[in-house]
């Protein structure tokens, strides 16, 4: 079955500091990828996708995250933090082989310190 | 503006009743979806629609019901067989329904009381 591992439950940073929340999945086939991010009592919005082609994928909000295949992940980096980075963070996924739909992973809450 | 609407906000409602929620978009998206989220478990799907007057089950769809008579209307009803129908509840939608970037309303919260 697919799946979806997102190791990190929470993570605090400093304000300023570098940020990479991880996400591994478990697929069969060539995943499409996505990372979103939902601030409290809302709905998600997405930072970045990746379908094919570069593997370093840029998004909003100054975010990018790598697709690596040969470790079944797709982790997301931000350079620099800012105190509006704080949220939960979602990585979701899914394939052709999977239909129409997609899979998420539990979330990692980012707490920003000042 | 295009969007996807849910409503309401704020749900109350008792035990052993059934409640509908609302999603509506304008985006002009065939797919729809409808998602439970509970504290630690991400977005479980409960149905999803591809096509008006058809729709498949998702990983948990026991104790739900909805329809899709309409293209830019999901609602979702949470009946009382529904044994802990208390979480927040996302609608989605994709343009064509394949693995596209899924658009996401606002969300209802659901307390039973």
């Amino acid at each position: 079955a697919q799946s979806v591992t997102q190791p990190d439950i929470h993570i605090t940073v400093s304000e300023g500091a570098s940020l990479e929340l991880r996400c591994n999945y478990s697929y069969g086939a060539t995943p499409y990828l996505f990372w979103y991010v939902q601030s409290p009592g809302q709905g998600l919005q997405l930072l970045l996708k990746y379908f094919s082609g570069d593997t370093l994928v840029q998004g909003i909000k100054g975010f990018e995250a790598e697709f690596k295949r040969s470790q079944s992940s797709f982790n997301l980096r931000k350079p620099s933090v800012h105190w509006s980075d704080a949220a939960e963070y979602f990585c979701a996924v899914g394939s052709v082989e999977y239909g129409n739909k997609l899979v998420f992973g539990a979330g990692t809450i980012l707490r920003v310190k000042s | 503006d295009g969007g996807i609407t849910q409503s309401p906000k704020y749900l109350f409602r008792k035990e052993g009743q059934n409640v509908t929620l609302s999603c509506e978009q304008n985006l002009n998206h065939d797919a729809m979806y409808w998602y439970r989220q509970d504290p630690g478990q991400g977005l479980r799907l409960i149905y999803y629609s591809q096509i008006v007057n058809d729709f498949q089950k998702g990983d948990i769809a026991e104790g739900y019901s909805v329809s899709r008579e309409k293209k830019e209307s999901f609602p979702l009803t949470v009946t009382s067989a529904q044994k802990n129908p208390t979480a927040f509840y996302l609608c989605a939608s994709t343009p064509r329904g394949g693995s596209d970037e899924q658009f996401f309303g606002p969300g209802t919260r659901l307390t039973v009381l």
